[in-house]
């Protein structure tokens, strides 16, 4: 267990309205990352965070933008959320070979 | 660009068979290259890492290999089990800020 929490794993919200998906992680990691999940597109970055208030965009960064005010959390939020940003979002830790530690998802419908 | 690419299909083989599923990458020379599995509704988990200077690595009933010159990477899981159901993803590290994952191959074991 990488020790990482995502919250909320589900929410429907309409166009328009801002969401903000929180992680969390116990581990003390430098590096936290923000992907979304969309079938036939595999796991996309969105954002990665290097350190507290170091921040960076990734291949789909456009409408997202991101917070890292503590080591231990990382911030996604949707400012005006669209229906092409209904996916499935997944966190994620850098561990210390290398490897990914994803938390278990946080699943977002726009109507 | 670059481009990761992954049998789409799924894969169905017996049980107790070999099963083979391929990676391959474009327009890039990746330092090491990651698999994971991931199940329905979680997050991807960390299954092996192999290095450009590897041939080849092993993991239990698990074997990566990783051809540079044919930008090529085989996972192979020997003795299949239903168990082993589930989507395998590849990740070969594309010189960016973070992994970059193909959108994987689902793989079905029947007992």
């Amino acid at each position: 267990d990488a020790g990482i929490t995502q919250s909320p794993r589900h929410k429907v919200t309409e166009t328009g309205t801002p969401v903000t998906l929180r992680c969390h992680q116990t581990e003390n990691h430098r590096y936290m990352y923000w992907y979304r999940q969309d079938p036939g597109h595999g796991l996309r970055l969105i954002h990665y965070s290097y350190g507290v208030k170091d921040t960076d965009k990734g291949e789909v960064s456009d409408g997202y933008s991101v917070s890292r005010s503590k080591t231990e959390d990382f911030l996604l939020t949707l400012e005006s959320a669209t229906s092409s940003q209904t996916s499935v979002y997944f966190c994620a830790i850098t561990g210390q070979g290398g490897e990914l530690f994803f938390g278990e998802g946080s699943r977002l419908t726009v109507l | 660009s670059q481009k990761i690419e992954q049998n789409s299909e799924a894969l169905n083989i017996q049980e107790g068979k070999t099963a083979t599923l391929t990676c391959n990458y474009t327009n890039y020379s990746p330092a090491y290259l990651q698999w994971y599995r991931q199940d329905p509704g979680r997050g991807p988990v960390f299954l092996l890492l192999i290095r450009e200077n590897e041939k080849e690595k092993r993991k239990e009933r698990l074997k990566v290999t990783f051809d540079t010159t044919l930008k090529q990477s085989l996972f192979h899981i020997t003795a299949s089990q239903p168990a082993d159901s589930a989507t395998y993803l590849c990740a070969p590290y594309m010189g960016r800020r973070a992994l970059t994952f193909g959108s994987g191959t689902r793989l079905q074991v029947q007992p």
